[in-house]
């Protein structure tokens, strides 16, 4: 056990609607990344949050967008859901942004229809 | 375009086997390579390694980087059925962006 926590552990959702993950990081951890993994891959990265500004971003669009809270738990939103979206998106929290040891959640397992 | 090719994708041993896990990279500005362990949903930390040439090692695990030829090695001796999961490579940039692999799904059987 990481002490990173995510919810929900499952959720279905129909293409176009919208969605919100949230993530707890483990005590101290300032610095939540997000990733996407699909079925079969390695994770891709989304993007990172460091004291509550996003300060990197992977090739994602604008419809994926976070926020993070002054006790550093995050959030993913995804807008206008396409079936692709479907994954286990994983949410990692670090000391620094250039920790190396990054402490991943269990994930949240999304299914669009 | 930044990526992390690794290899071979899937493998299949029998306990006690030894086996070497490949990753090589094309990232720019690069800052580590990290390996996880998956076995159900959240990987977890194995190595980071950051200098050319020098082993990490922890058990019947080790790992050891070279920059020369972009690429890495992962290795576990006397492998257990515990040993079965996917192993993933990542490399961090220095802008603070990190890259994965597809993973080895690794399998042993008793």
């Amino acid at each position: 056990e990481t002490g990173v926590t995510q919810s929900p552990t499952h959720l279905i959702k129909t293409r176009g609607q919208q969605v919100t993950l949230r993530c707890s990081s483990q005590s101290g951890h300032n610095t939540v990344s997000w990733y996407q993994q699909a079925l079969g891959q390695g994770p891709q990265f989304i993007f990172q949050y460091y004291r509550e500004e996003e300060n990197g971003r992977g090739n994602f669009p604008p419809r994926f967008s976070g926020l993070q809270f002054p006790n550093y738990s995050s959030e993913l939103n995804v807008n206008a859901l396409e079936l692709d979206d479907s994954a286990l998106y994983l949410c990692a929290s670090s000391l620094a942004p250039g920790s190396r040891a990054k402490y991943f959640g269990p994930g949240t397992r999304l299914t669009v229809t | 375009e930044d990526k992390v090719v690794q290899s071979p994708l899937s493998l299949v041993v029998h306990e006690g086997d030894t086996v070497t896990l490949n990753c090589s990279y094309e990232v720019t500005n690069f800052r580590s390579l990290l390996w996880y362990k998956q076995e159900k949903k959240a990987p977890t930390f194995l190595f980071m390694l950051t200098s050319s040439g020098i082993e990490k090692k922890s058990g019947r695990l080790s790992s050891i980087l070279d920059k020369k030829e972009l690429s890495s090695i992962l290795n576990i001796t006397a492998t257990q059925t515990g040993d079965s999961a996917i192993y993933l490579c990542a490399v961090s940039s220095r802008d603070d962006k990190i890259i994965f692999g597809k993973g080895t799904r690794l399998h042993i059987l008793p």
